[in-house]
């Protein structure tokens, strides 16, 4: 069975500071997203990272995939006040159903 | 081009009754997931639908839970005799090829 695994599961940074999430999987998948969830909203996707070493940036977030590591980071640049949410990755499975596994999530709060 | 829609928002319901979900799929999107986060929790599959098909149920618990895609009209999630336990926001997701998927607003149930 497919586990996707994120660290750190809480996160408390001071603005200002860079911190990494990081996103392990049990399986080989080609395709993983970066989501964002604000508390009671639905997900935002941030990322989609569809290959071995794709890199994509948005502002002060960076995602990127290793694919042979089974490993995918979020770094945070720079953080603000306004990054702090919920950060889920979620791992496509592929086959027939191309169903997401989703990660534990990292609570990031971002203190002034 | 309007979003995924759900609807009721917000469910309230007494241990026992029915709890009907629906999910409106974007325009020209014919395949539908259905997602359930209980709290502090990540996103877990139920289930994956196309037309008038099932595809992969493997998420869905094996009692007191269906899920439907009518050639017309939304997709709805069925819940007979609610408990306690199926408290949690239910995502519905679409996407036009089985790719990546679009997330609604959520249905957060409540069983009293």
């Amino acid at each position: 069975e497919l586990k996707v695994e994120q660290n750190p599961l809480f996160l408390s940074m001071q603005e200002g500071k860079n911190y990494t999430i990081y996103c392990n999987y049990s399986t080989t998948s080609d395709r993983l997203y970066w989501y964002r969830q604000d508390p009671g909203k639905s997900l935002e996707s941030l990322f989609v990272l569809l290959s071995n070493g794709a890199v994509k940036q948005e502002g002060r977030l960076m995602a990127s995939l290793d694919t042979k590591a089974r490993l995918s980071t979020l770094h945070i640049t720079a953080a603000v006040h306004d990054l702090s949410a919920t950060y889920f990755c979620a791992v496509d499975i592929g086959g027939a159903t191309n169903k997401l596994i989703f990660g534990t999530g990292t609570l990031l709060a971002v203190q002034p | 081009n309007a979003g995924v829609m759900q609807n009721p928002r917000h469910l309230v319901r007494r241990r026992g009754q029915e709890a009907r979900l629906r999910c409106s799929p974007m325009k020209g999107h014919s395949h539908v997931y259905w997602y359930r986060q209980l709290p502090e929790e990540g996103l877990k599959f139920m289930v994956y639908l196309q037309k008038e098909n099932i595809i992969d149920e493997s998420g869905m618990p094996k009692e007191r839970f269906s899920a439907e895609f009518p050639k017309e009209g939304p997709s709805i999630l069925r819940i007979q005799q609610v408990v306690r336990g199926d408290s949690a926001a239910y995502f519905c997701a679409s996407s036009p090829l089985g790719t990546e998927e679009f997330f609604g607003p959520g249905t957060r149930l409540t069983v009293l």
